[in-house]
């Protein structure tokens, strides 16, 4: 068990540049989760998948964002047109189901739009 | 919506003081509830979940008691430790067990020798 896994750790960026970041999940772990977090708030939920398929989105997930997991394993988040707002840790979970599985996290990745 | 409200922090205390981090939730349904923990530089990780209701969770010294009459979930430790500093999140999820997690602000904890 490798834990998930994100990358880039860290991403800078100028206000209107796109970005996309990448997570690989636990290996047998067929959910998984985006989320996000603003300093001295709470993880604020985006999307999940089910293997391939995209079962929920929040309303938080503007058009400018889109996730992807094409093959049921790892998944990529893209942001278009960034803005200052952006800025925050986006943190990548993966769980089993059906099963007993809490949520694991990545250790995230922090963005900074300038 | 669901919603989880925890106490604000910093909280300060000395080695082996007792801790108490207060969590009380809105939630259609029965949800289950969960405390997870952020080490500085690391993920979060799950300390201890409860299903239902006046089940007690407990891990590392740690416990909660699910109270469906308050809406409660209490994190509580007899003795605190300088390595127990970190930042505490009380979640919630839907009826079903582990999906969507919904977070508390969080509370960080600062322990002192």
């Amino acid at each position: 068990d490798t834990g998930v896994s994100q990358d880039p750790r860290h991403k800078i960026t100028k206000r209107g540049q796109n970005v996309t970041f990448r997570c690989d999940p636990i290996s047998e772990h067929n959910r998984l989760y985006w989320y996000r977090q603003t300093l001295g708030q709470g993880p604020e939920f985006l999307t999940y998948f089910q293997n391939e398929a995209q079962l929920e989105k929040s309303r938080l997930l503007s058009d400018r964002f889109s996730a992807e997991r094409p093959k049921g394993s790892f998944s990529t988040l893209e942001i278009q047109r960034t803005e200052q707002g952006d800025s925050a840790m986006y943190l990548c979970a993966s769980s089993l189901v059906p099963g007993n599985s809490p949520l694991h996290f990545g250790n995230g990745t922090r963005l900074t739009v300038t | 919506g669901d919603s989880v409200t925890q106490m604000e922090g910093p909280v300060t205390l000395s080695e082996e003081a007792f801790l108490t981090i207060n969590c009380t939730y809105t939630a259609t349904g029965y949800p289950s509830l969960f405390w997870y923990v952020q080490y500085p530089g690391e993920g979060l990780q799950l300390l201890l979940k409860a299903t239902k209701a006046d089940d007690k969770g407990s891990n590392k010294g740690f416990e909660a008691t699910y109270r469906k009459e308050t809406t409660s979930f209490h994190l509580e430790k007899g003795s605190v430790q300088v390595s127990d500093s970190a930042v505490y999140f009380c979640a919630l999820s839907d009826a079903g067990g582990y999906n969507k997690l919904i977070f508390g602000a969080g509370t960080r904890l600062a322990v002192h020798p």
